[in-house]
């Protein structure tokens, strides 16, 4: 079936440096994606969404790129600092038969921020 | 205001035990949905639910029941605990299906031995 997966998962980076997070989706439909934080022992938390008629999307510290070429999704972090320590997820609004829209989610891939 | 509410936080089941995850939302979204999440692993969807007295099954429903008799409270119910039920839950709310952000509750990590 058709799903949205992340290349790494475990990424290990220096306080200061940018951090990039990959996703791959397979699902060619889909028209909005979404990338959430989830730190431990807590829910995932919304961090900044991209709908498939736009390339990038720039927020504070973060940037999401699209490619749809070669269904590639990717989130990078500006100057990472401890605190972004978390495991990130990309997911899709992907639509079920009923016609309903689902947030759905790939594996998730953890970052870790070494001061 | 406080946002998705998930109660308990943590739970130990004997098997063959039953238990209901509450869960409620004080934004007046018509979108709820529930996650389990394995160690590991991403959220995988149980069952959702589009407004009041509408509900719908997810990616794995087994062993699960809800349901949404007002717009604020979405549980989850467990019958006949298995060990297989032991993870992570998640309750989730957005205002529209079309709305991008999905707001998440704190999880409930429950455990069947």
């Amino acid at each position: 079936g058709e799903s949205v997966g992340l290349h790494l998962p475990t990424l290990s980076v220096q306080e200061g440096d940018n951090s990039i997070i990959n996703c791959a989706y397979s699902n060619s439909a889909s028209d909005y994606f979404i990338w959430y934080k989830q730190e431990s022992g807590k829910g995932p938390q919304f961090i900044i969404d991209i709908r498939s008629n736009m390339d990038k999307r720039q927020g504070q510290r973060v940037t999401v790129l699209l490619n749809k070429t070669v269904k590639h999704l990717s989130l990078q972090i500006a100057a990472t600092q401890p605190g972004d320590s978390a495991v990130y997820f990309c997911a899709e609004n992907i639509r079920l038969s009923g016609g309903s829209y689902i947030p759905t989610f790939g594996r998730g891939t953890s970052l870790i921020v070494h001061p | 205001n406080a946002g998705v509410t998930q109660t308990p936080k943590f739970r130990i089941l004997k098997i063959g035990q039953s238990m209901t995850l509450q869960c409620t939302q004080d934004m007046n979204h018509n979108y709820m949905y529930w996650y389990r999440q394995d160690p590991g692993m991403g959220l995988k969807l149980i069952y959702y639910s589009v407004g009041a007295g509408i509900t719908d099954k997810g990616e794995v429903p087994n062993g699960y029941n809800v349901s949404r008799s007002t717009t604020e409270d979405f549980p989850l119910r467990l019958e006949l605990a298995a060990p297989s039920q032991t993870s992570v839950y998640f309750c989730a709310s957005r205002r529209t299906q079309g709305a991008l952000e999905a707001f998440f509750g704190q999880g409930t990590r429950l455990t069947v031995v």
